[in-house]
């Protein structure tokens, strides 16, 4: 079975901080993903990566940055954490989109910023 | 991008079928049906997935209609825990993969 670890599932951190979200896949997927989920707002994409050091933008990447060092590997950085990134972010990875193979998700992480 | 409609919600007695409706009437001719699901406070679980032809794994059945307008999850004999948010998503795969999460249907399977 495919495994997605999201390093943490319950996470508070403070205004201004600098925050890590890390995400790691088990079955040598080229695509990473990362969303938020809020309530009334369903998911939505952050950003997400066809390859190593490749990144896009998704539809609300302001505040956030990625990196993907390597092929399991996709954090997501809260530059300056700010109360409305409060949430739940779900990571998620599949094979590139020709294979019309599925995504498979973390559990996520939520975060409170205070 | 195309969407989905879905209601809300639906009951379903524990033991027996539940069908869950999903319209996507803008689909188009490559693109997917895929279906997930949310328990509550996790991330959402991959259940199937189809093109034009009927599919069935150990988890459910999707049955889509000819014209592709619109489809339906079966899950033969619900139990307790397939009480979750149910998602049907049309894939466009052209844009690298990313899923377009609707409202879904939250499904209530009751003893």
């Amino acid at each position: 079975d495919v495994k997605v670890t999201q390093s943490s599932r319950y996470l508070v951190k403070r205004t201004g901080e600098k925050v890590f979200l890390e995400c790691v896949q088990d079955m040598d997927h080229e695509n990473m993903f990362w969303y938020r989920q809020d309530p009334g707002l369903g998911l939505r994409l952050i950003y997400f990566s066809y390859d190593v050091k490749m990144k896009e933008k998704g539809d609300i990447p302001e505040g956030y940055s990625v990196s993907r060092e390597k092929k399991e590997r996709f954090s997501l950085i809260l530059e300056s954490a700010s109360t409305n990134q409060t949430s739940m972010y779900l990571c998620a990875s599949s094979p590139p989109p020709g294979s019309n193979q599925p995504q498979h998700f973390g559990d996520g992480t939520r975060l409170s910023i205070l | 991008d195309a969407k989905t409609t879905q209601p809300p919600s639906m009951d379903c007695a524990e033991g027996r079928a539940a069908n869950l409706p999903c319209n996507h009437s803008t689909i188009s001719g490559n693109e997917y049906v895929y279906w997930y699901r949310q328990i509550h406070s996790q991330g959402p679980q991959y259940i199937i997935h189809g093109l034009k032809n009927n599919e069935t794994n150990e988890m459910a059945s999707l049955i889509i209609t000819e014209d592709r307008k619109s489809s339906t999850l079966i899950l033969p004999h619900a139990t307790l825990r397939d009480t979750a948010v149910y998602y049907c998503i049309v894939s466009i795969y052209n844009q690298g993969g990313k899923l377009i999460f609707g409202q879904g249907t939250e499904l209530s399977v009751k003893p």
